[in-house]
């Protein structure tokens, strides 16, 4: 257990659907951010919040829609993914502005299919 | 932008022996994060690293910074099953401390 919860694990979804991610972190922590992973690939950077402000965008497209209520709580709103949308989502925190404050911890993450 | 490049990519060893992998990257980092990865779940951190030349172990990983600061290696001794997952080597970017650079991993396999 890090202290990192999201949900669901899996998720099947059609082109057309419309669903979201969840994250929630237990650790006290005050950035979190939602990584895409894909065969073969290093871990990309999505979406950056910090005290629930969107500090980073890194070129996503607007299919995916971040959203942070407070600082222990993260989403990932999807809608007409694509085929390539499939990866593993992983969520993770971090607690900035203190030593170690590049150490990250992440969640489970979420097996999106897109069919 | 930064790139962090791991060797191995790959490594099938027997139950019992050491492993060595390495990061190695043409920029500097002043932390390198080590993280591990089982199937079906999320990188796990295994050992900070934030001086220059720094040893530091985990049970039976050692890593170590390196003197340049632009590579790092992880060791894994008398290797067992549960060792097997996906090794990330990973450092903060330099526009952005908090923002980090992961590699592509090696993935491990011990064979009992």
């Amino acid at each position: 257990e890090t202290g990192v919860t999201q949900t669901p694990r899996h998720l099947v979804m059609g082109m057309t659907n419309k669903k979201s991610l969840k994250c929630e972190q237990h650790l006290g922590h005050n950035a979190m951010y939602w990584y895409k992973q894909s065969a073969k690939k290093p871990l990309e950077l999505m979406f950056v919040y910090n005290f629930k402000e969107q500090t980073e965008n890194n070129s996503v497209p607007s299919r995916f829609s971040p959203e942070c209520p407070n600082s222990s709580h993260l989403f990932l709103h999807l809608h007409t993914l694509q085929p390539e949308d499939s990866a593993l989502y992983l969520c993770a925190s971090s607690q900035e502005g203190l030593a170690g404050d590049n150490e990250q911890f992440f969640g489970p993450g979420t097996r999106l299919t897109v069919l | 932008g930064q790139q962090l490049n791991q060797s191995p990519q790959s490594m099938f060893i027997q139950e019992g022996e050491d492993v060595s992998m390495n990061c190695t990257s043409s920029s500097i980092f002043n932390t390198w994060l080590w993280y591990k990865q089982e199937p079906g779940e999320g990188p796990v951190l295994l050992i900070a690293l934030y001086k220059a030349g720094e040893l530091t172990s985990n049970g039976r990983l050692t890593a170590q910074f390196g003197i340049t600061r632009k590579d790092s290696f992880l060791n894994i001794s008398a290797s067992i099953p549960s060792d097997v997952g996906i090794y990330f080597c990973a450092g903060p970017q330099e526009t952005s401390g908090s923002r980090l650079t992961f590699g592509e991993g090696t993935q491990l396999t011990v064979n009992p």
